[in-house]
């Protein structure tokens, strides 16, 4: 299997502007979880999936930020406006969860640098 | 709220033991733990779950102790690939189901030769 893919892998924008970052995850797993990871807050989970549906989103900053899993194979992270305090490392992960489990081990995808000036 | 995780750093010379700890405020259902290497995704070693068990392969192992809402992480005869970044990441218990996974800061291990 390719692993979990993520596009695009660095991402300069300005402030303002729509940023959407994507996910494949691996095939068969049923579990997503997006991710932001910065030097001052560590890696910070911001949403999960469970079978496609949004299980617990208490960890996205703001209504700025919003995730969609439309199918089992993708998955976007869209912030819209963008702000400099954004910049970050941005890791997808999917797992294969056994019913009654929140979570298993997670396999990452390789990160989306994103850069907002 | 953040699992506090100590040492910050650490820096062995190979060969050497290291231990890295994962403490809790509340009371755990699970401790997960993951190393992530510079630039690099964060790469799963092990869960333990509630139970107090003990888990390890080759010569890295962990400990869930319960009582104590803590886990360690046991890198025995350190090698150089064991470089980089150690995550523990605990899932809480509360009245109205688990909390969703939260990681530590991070424990930078760097093995010298």
């Amino acid at each position: 299997d390719a692993g979990v893919i993520q596009s695009p892998r660095h991402e300069v924008t300005e402030m303002g502007q729509e940023v959407t970052l994507r996910c494949k995850p691996i095939s068969g797993h049923n579990s997503l979880f997006w991710y932001r990871q910065t030097m001052m807050r560590g890696l910070e989970l911001l949403i999960y999936f469970n079978n496609n549906v949004p299980i617990d989103d208490s960890g996205m900053p703001e209504d700025r930020f919003s995730a969609k899993m439309p199918n089992a194979s993708f998955s976007t992270l869209k912030i819209q406006p963008s702000e400099p305090r954004d910049s970050a490392v941005y890791f997808c992960a999917s797992s294969l969860t056994p019913g009654g489990w929140s979570y298993n081990e997670q396999f990452f995808g390789p990160g989306t640098r994103l850069t907002v000036l | 709220q953040q699992p506090v995780q100590s040492p910050q750093a650490v820096i062995l010379r190979e060969g050497e033991d290291a231990v890295i700890n994962c403490s809790s405020s509340k009371a755990l259902y699970s401790v997960h733990w993951y190393r992530q290497k510079h630039g690099e995704a964060p790469v799963f070693l092990m869960i333990l779950l509630k139970g107090g068990e003990q888990k390890g392969h080759d010569k890295i192992s962990a400990s869930f102790n319960e009582k104590k809402q803590q886990s360690s992480l046991y890198l025995t005869a350190s090698q150089l690939s064991y470089s980089g970044t150690y995550f523990c990441g605990t899932e809480r218990e509360s009245n109205f189901g688990n909390e969703k996974l939260t990681f530590g800061t991070g424990t930078r291990l760097t093995i010298i030769p």
